[in-house]
């Protein structure tokens, strides 16, 4: 597609309930990213797919939190017995892979609009 | 452990002036650096990107600046409008693998 999807744009979910986000990158990209934004908080990493390299998850804040990417491209992040606290929006982004030889994009990451997730 | 920190919370410019936001680092040697902008309830938006091995960037109105002796970086964006209003975020790359690390922002607002 011509940019980062995600889906769904707005959840509102019971405190306990598990809920899925879907990413969809930018076709090509290698990269893979999951952040979240707490409000009028900066970005939190959460975790990063390179190819098929075993993915990063040093920034999920919990167990209850996972995520997969299927076939290198669209990835789903799963958070189990949400907790209230577990509200925000989650951003996903994409990029080419990452090096210091530079990439034909300079590494830029391109980010999605982000599901606004509202634990109540 | 690494940090990144960005002038202020928040900036307040007069239209027509230049607005400089600075971001710091410790304990991290980047190979680039990026700048973006973020406006209410959207995705970040790439602006600009900085090799460990320049010194200035430069894109229309904006211009960055990269002194990895000093490990800081300066954003300006000269004639400044109202609509340059929105947070803006630096980020720092590193190594193949590595993950992209951003600051906590500053939000920018340039009064008419």
């Amino acid at each position: 597609g011509a940019g980062v999807s995600q889906s769904p744009s707005n959840k509102v979910t019971e405190k306990g309930k598990d809920v899925e986000l879907r990413c969809d990158p930018i076709s090509g990209h290698t990269a893979l990213y999951w952040y979240r934004q707490s409000l009028g908080q900066g970005l939190e990493f959460l975790i990063y797919f390179q190819g098929n390299s075993a993915p990063d998850k040093s920034g999920l804040p919990s167990d209850r939190f996972s995520a997969e990417r299927t076939g290198g491209s669209v990835s789903t992040l799963t958070i189990q017995r949400t907790q209230q606290e577990d509200s925000a929006v989650y951003l996903c982004a994409s990029s080419f892979s990452r090096d210091r030889r530079g990439s034909r994009s300079g590494n830029t990451i391109y980010f999605g609009e982000g599901s606004w997730l509202t634990v109540v | 452990s690494q940090k990144i920190e960005q002038n202020s919370e928040a900036l307040n410019i007069q239209e027509g002036k230049t607005a400089t936001l600075t971001c710091n680092y410790t304990n991290y040697s980047p190979a680039y650096l990026q700048w973006y902008r973020q406006d209410p309830g959207r995705g970040p938006v790439f602006l600009l990107l900085i090799r460990e091995n320049e010194k200035e960037k430069r894109k229309e109105r904006l211009k960055v600046t990269f002194d990895t002796t000093l490990k800081q970086s300066l954003f300006h964006i000269t004639a400044s409008q109202p609509a340059d209003s929105a947070t803006y975020l630096c980020a720092l790359g590193g190594n193949y693998g590595q993950n992209f690390v951003f600051g906590p922002g500053t939000r920018l607002s340039v009064l008419p």
